[in-house]
């Protein structure tokens, strides 16, 4: 298996505009995770999914992030408008039904806003 | 604050040297995980323990959970630059099905 899959690995963008953030889980997982690691905050939770349904999204930060996922397949994390204090490394990871010792991260997506 | 406080924040150490890093929970622990990040990467598992005074080795890390003191430790014996990168500890919460984590440990390892 490729393993968890992100893209792209860097993004840098300018202030107001939308970025768009993919997500690729690992085949057969159930459980969909959006997390930000910052130097300040460290590693935050954002939102996770179960089978494709949002169930705690209270760690998005304000209005101008949403998540999806349309399929079992695929998640995206769109910011819109972007802020410079919004560039961080932001990781998906997936894990099947229950354990977090098989949780699984991607390799992260390096996001600057100017 | 921090639901998890590591310390220390940053360890640099010689070769062949042994280290301790220490994960504190300010809440009550149901499961202690602790994670390995390299830079430009994610994080990959290394250890789970769950219940009180539980000890678990890999190679040559050892993990230690003190139920009471919500604590857990984690032990590199005779380092080597291949341990060096960030080290995360992650609680277990159950009321939430959430994994918190802590700021992370970076730990350096010269030759």
């Amino acid at each position: 298996d490729a393993g968890v899959i992100q893209s792209p690995r860097h993004e840098v963008t300018e202030m107001g505009q939308e970025v768009t953030l993919r997500c690729k889980p690992i085949s057969g997982h159930d459980y969909l995770f959006w997390y930000r690691q910052t130097m300040m905050r460290g590693l935050e939770l954002l939102i996770y999914f179960n089978n494709n349904v949002p169930i705690d999204d209270s760690g998005m930060p304000e209005d101008r992030f949403s998540a999806k996922m349309p399929n079992a397949s695929f998640s995206t994390l769109k910011i819109q408008p972007s802020e410079p204090r919004d560039s961080a490394v932001y990781f998906c990871a997936s894990s099947p039904q229950g354990g977090w010792e098989k949780l699984f991260f991607g390799s992260g997506t390096q996001l600057s806003v100017l | 604050s921090q639901e998890l406080e590591q310390s220390p924040q940053s360890l640099i150490v010689q070769e062949g040297k042994n280290l301790t890093i220490n994960c504190t929970s300010s809440k009550t622990l149901y499961g202690l995980y602790w994670y390995k990040q390299k830079y430009g990467e994610g994080l990959i598992f290394l250890m789970m323990l769950q219940k009180g005074g539980e000890e678990k080795s890999h190679e040559k890390i050892t993990a230690k959970l003190d139920e009471k003191k919500q604590q857990s430790s984690l032990h590199i014996t005779a380092s080597q630059p291949s341990h060096a990168g960030i080290y995360l500890c992650g609680a277990d919460r159950r009321s939430n099905y959430k994994l918190t984590f802590g700021k992370g440990t970076l730990l350096t390892v010269n030759p």
